[in-house]
């Protein structure tokens, strides 16, 4: 089954005490992104990969990193979370050239305390 | 101004009922227009994808673009309990732009009532 895979789903945590959250994607698809969704923000990219060791910044990019090691992988870290990372992040990706057809993951609540 | 601009509702409607949900733009170099449906606590599914104009049907699901009116639509005929979730519209300018980042509307809470 084609599906983009995120871990953990829900997790609370403390201020400053750093965290990853995996993505993974079993359709080879190049683009992969992760988003977060707030109360009437609506959807905010953070960062994307256009391909393996590819990665640029989105439009909330501020106290995040990721890496693009592999095709399939595209972890989301937070090297000192804040309360105002508080959120639900989604991870998705896509096949070059399939259009914008963007698949996403299940999501991951993020709490910090 | 935000750039994308949707109802957030509440909207609820009787089983059977047509359904309109509706978004705005302010940018008109927006190429790629996309409905998302998403269940309580899940992530967006992809519903419906149009580039440029015109008009998409897909079963019960019928998706508007009007480019000269800044607006797009999406239609659901028939609609069921099961439709019950937020429908978040999306666009982008083309695939490149960062990436082809969507921007999302809010989302429209949907619920059909048996």
């Amino acid at each position: 089954e084609a599906q983009v895979t995120q871990n953990p789903r829900y997790l609370i945590t403390v201020t400053g005490k750093k965290l990853t959250v995996t993505c993974s994607q079993n359709m080879n698809h190049e683009y992969m992104s992760w988003y977060r969704q707030d109360p009437g923000l609506g959807l905010r990219q953070i960062y994307y990969s256009m391909n393996v060791e590819v990665t640029d910044k989105g439009d909330v990019p501020e106290g995040y990193k990721v890496s693009r090691k592999e095709k399939r992988n595209f972890p989301l870290i937070l090297e000192s979370p804040s309360p105002n990372q508080t959120s639900l992040y989604f991870c998705a990706s896509r096949r070059t050239g399939a259009g914008n057809t963007i698949y996403f993951g299940e999501g991951s609540w993020l709490t910090v305390v | 101004q935000k750039e994308v601009e949707q109802d957030p509702g509440p909207l609820s409607v009787p089983e059977g009922a047509i359904v309109s949900l509706n978004c705005t733009y302010s940018n008109s170099a927006f190429q790629y227009f996309m409905w998302y449906r998403q269940y309580s606590r899940k992530g967006p599914e992809l519903l419906m994808y149009t580039y440029s104009s015109g008009n998409k049907e897909d079963g019960r699901f019928t998706a508007q673009v009007d480019k000269s009116s800044k607006y797009i639509s999406l239609f659901i005929r028939d609609s069921q309990p099961s439709d019950s979730a937020t429908y978040l519209c999306a666009m982008s300018l083309n695939l490149y732009n960062q990436g082809g980042k969507l921007i999302f509307g809010q989302g429209t809470e949907l619920s059909v009532k048996p």
